[in-house]
């Protein structure tokens, strides 16, 4: 079945230095919606970023990610982390047998430090 | 725009005992809505599915028995979870899928359900 992995439960960083989140998947599917979720605190899941694309940039508030078919990925990543940046980030996917559905990954706690 | 809201935010109930949570989409139709749960420290896991003219589908671990699922219309869907246990808490969303298309599914803010 659908599945996504995320390799880091928790990642600290420094405020102003680079992020990267893993995100990898599986699916049978040619043609999947990748997603990143962010959730604050005592919050709902907010969709950060989406693509359908092979190989295109999508950006959104400082974050990107690319969608790569060949190695199943879509890295979240961000030049320079803020504080605010300091949530739980989900990676997502909704393959086309039932895009009205997201299987998620474990979830990676991102804490951003001064 | 496209809002999800959810009722109650946040529920306390026995063990044992049961509890009804509400989805309402406003402001779109919803073709299809999704019912996750988030216990303690976990991701989202997919509950089951409500798709328009079709019967409830419930993923693994899930039942109809548990987890029984009403969605009378296309803005409105409820879960029930019944004989409630400790693995029962966490956060329980619904999600929906808008009747024009695309690929983004709408949260709710989410039912927090606490067991004692």
């Amino acid at each position: 079945g659908d599945s996504v992995t995320q390799t880091e439960g928790l990642v600290t960083l420094t405020e102003g230095l680079p992020v990267m989140l893993n995100c990898t998947y599986q699916t049978i599917y040619s043609n999947p919606f990748l997603f990143w979720y962010v959730q604050h605190l005592n919050e709902s899941p907010r969709l950060l970023l989406k693509s359908f694309t092979d190989n295109k940039r999508t950006e959104h508030q400082g974050f990107h990610a690319t969608l790569h078919k060949s190695s199943s990925s879509f890295h979240l990543q961000k030049s320079s982390a803020q504080l605010s940046d300091s949530a739980l980030y989900y990676c997502a996917l909704s393959g086309m047998s039932n895009y009205n559905v997201l299987y998620f990954g474990s979830g990676t706690k991102l804490t951003v430090e001064p | 725009g496209a809002l999800v809201y959810q009722y109650p935010r946040r529920t306390i109930c026995k063990s044992g005992t049961s509890m009804r949570m509400e989805c309402q989409a406003v402001g779109f139709q919803a073709t299809s809505v999704a019912w996750y749960r988030q216990s303690p420290q976990k991701t989202f896991e997919l509950i089951a599915l409500s798709t328009v003219n079709s019967a409830i589908k419930y993923e693994q671990n899930f039942t109809q028995e548990k987890f029984p699922i009403s969605h009378p219309n296309l803005s409105f869907s409820s879960m029930t979870v019944l004989n409630a246990y400790l693995e029962d808490r966490g956060l329980y969303l619904c999600g929906a899928r808008a009747d024009w298309g695309g690929d983004t599914q709408y949260f709710g803010p989410g039912t927090r359900l606490l067991v004692l």
